[in-house]
């Protein structure tokens, strides 16, 4: 099976644009996670989709937000980016996603740049 | 902020040596589970233990749970420089939100 895919790969913007983030997950995979990654913060969850819902979420501002598609796979979307923003965005598939409280497959992330 | 830390923060060792990561959580779990990242790039699960297991193996890891003293280490046995890594803890909480809380990782660097 392919892995979790994500695109791009390399992303840079400048403070006020919006951003689009593209994740697809392992085929078969119905919850979809994303993380923020800084150096300052480490991990830190954003959001859990599973089947096209919002099931959990971080405690990020409301600028970042995402959606699934009928295919399973997500998107997520920072308005208005600040500098701060700047950070390494890993999405994570599973089976079941929190419910079972299982594994996590993650794709390679997105490495977003803000200046 | 994140339930727990890592420790150490850092580790260098020799090639052939076994490293020692420890993690240390605040509230019970259902799961605790252990990733490694290389640099910059996503992070791959290694072993996952739950909360009524105490010892679980794969290959060359071990990994130990002590719900008493609300800590898990993970033990790589004859280290190699592929090791040299992030390892990262993380911990699905007991009742609350279910979401995968991480620890801030630990920099394991294996020397040739």
């Amino acid at each position: 099976k392919a892995g979790v895919t994500q695109t791009p790969r390399y992303l840079i913007k400048t403070r006020g644009q919006q951003v689009t983030l593209s994740c697809s997950p392992i085929s078969g995979h119905r919850s979809v996670s994303w993380y923020q990654q800084t150096p300052g913060q480490g991990l830190q969850f954003l959001f859990e989709y599973f089947s096209e819902t919002q099931r959990n979420k971080g405690n990020f501002p409301g600028r970042f937000s995402g959606r699934q598609f009928s295919n399973s796979r997500s998107e997520m979307n920072v308005s208005t980016l600040e500098l701060g923003d700047s950070a390494l965005y890993l999405c994570a598939s599973s089976l079941e996603g929190g419910g079972s409280w299982g594994e996590q497959f993650f794709g390679p992330g997105t490495r977003l740049t803000v200046l | 902020s994140q339930q727990g830390e890592e420790d150490p923060q850092a580790l260098s060792i020799q090639e052939g040596e076994n490293a020692t990561m420890n993690c240390s959580y605040k509230t019970s779990i259902n799961n605790l589970q252990w990733y490694r990242q290389n640099s910059g790039r996503g992070l791959v699960h290694l072993i996952l233990i739950r909360s009524n297991e105490r010892e679980k193996h794969s290959g060359r890891l071990r990994v130990t749970l002590d719900t008493s003293k609300k800590s898990s280490s993970l033990l790589i046995t004859a280290s190699r420089a592929a090791d040299t890594a992030s390892y990262f803890c993380a911990r699905y909480p007991k009742g609350g939100s279910e979401k995968l809380v991480f620890g801030k990782g630990m920099k394991l660097t294996v020397n040739p």
